[in-house]
């Protein structure tokens, strides 16, 4: 069964960028079967997907985040990784990465999550 | 995009007892339609997806209906397990969107 695991800061300071990477495990990032997204939970609020990739770089994203998120893959890895750019307190959320089966966004496996706290 | 409303925001339900959240679309979302349970400090699960077909692993208790705007997922007999916060989310249109989420407690 496919395992997530997110990594990266806890903290990131106003205007900077914060990076996140997905690790996975009992499976291929390169399996046809499967895209790679993110989806984020700001404490107290509902789920927002950010947005998803396949294995060959294929990407589309939330138009509300668009211009400000970068979803990458590394195939050697068996990582996606996620880039928000000029951060605000609104960007203060639990991260997760998770897997859909096909383009279409049903999340089937998710990761356990990790907080991200944009303040100075 | 479409704005995904539940209700109630919370539902004090006895244990053996039926549970019926709602979630209504802004626009038609067709059949595609997908529930979540979070639990404290957990990731959510996929309960549903396509209305009413249940993900690997889920209990028959577990049931979704509807099409176009209303939809409902219905439990029945609660085991104590089933208390936490479902979404709904759809992905019909536009970027993937969810419901703020329903409550599910202990009465």
């Amino acid at each position: 069964q496919l395992q997530l695991q997110e990594s990266g800061p806890g903290l990131v300071k106003p205007s900077e960028t914060l990076s996140l990477t997905c690790n996975v495990s009992g499976g291929s990032i390169s399996s046809t079967s499967y895209y790679w997204g993110w989806i984020r939970q700001p404490p107290g609020k509902a789920l927002e997907w950010i947005g998803s990739i396949y294995h060959s770089g294929n990407t589309y994203y939330n138009p509300s985040l668009k211009s400000r998120v970068t979803i990458s893959v590394d195939t050697s890895k068996n990582q996606f990784s996620l880039k928000v750019t000029s951060v605000t307190a609104a960007d203060t959320a639990v991260y997760y990465c998770a897997t859909q089966s096909g383009r279409v966004v049903i999340i089937y496996y998710w990761g356990q999550g990790t907080l991200v706290t944009v303040s100075s | 995009e479409v704005v995904m409303t539940q209700s109630p925001a919370t539902l004090s339900v006895s244990p053996g007892d039926r549970a019926t959240l709602s979630c209504r679309a802004s626009q038609s979302v067709s059949s595609n339609l997908a529930w979540y349970q979070q639990k404290p400090g957990q990731a959510p699960r996929l309960l549903i997806y396509g209305t009413s077909t249940r993900a690997t692993g889920i209990p028959a208790r577990f049931s979704g209906s509807g099409s176009g705007t209303d939809f409902t997922l219905t439990i029945s007999s609660l085991q104590s397990e089933d208390f936490a916060v479902y979404y709904c989310q759809q992905y019909n249109n536009g970027p993937a969107t969810f419901g703020q989420g329903t409550r599910l407690e202990i009465k």
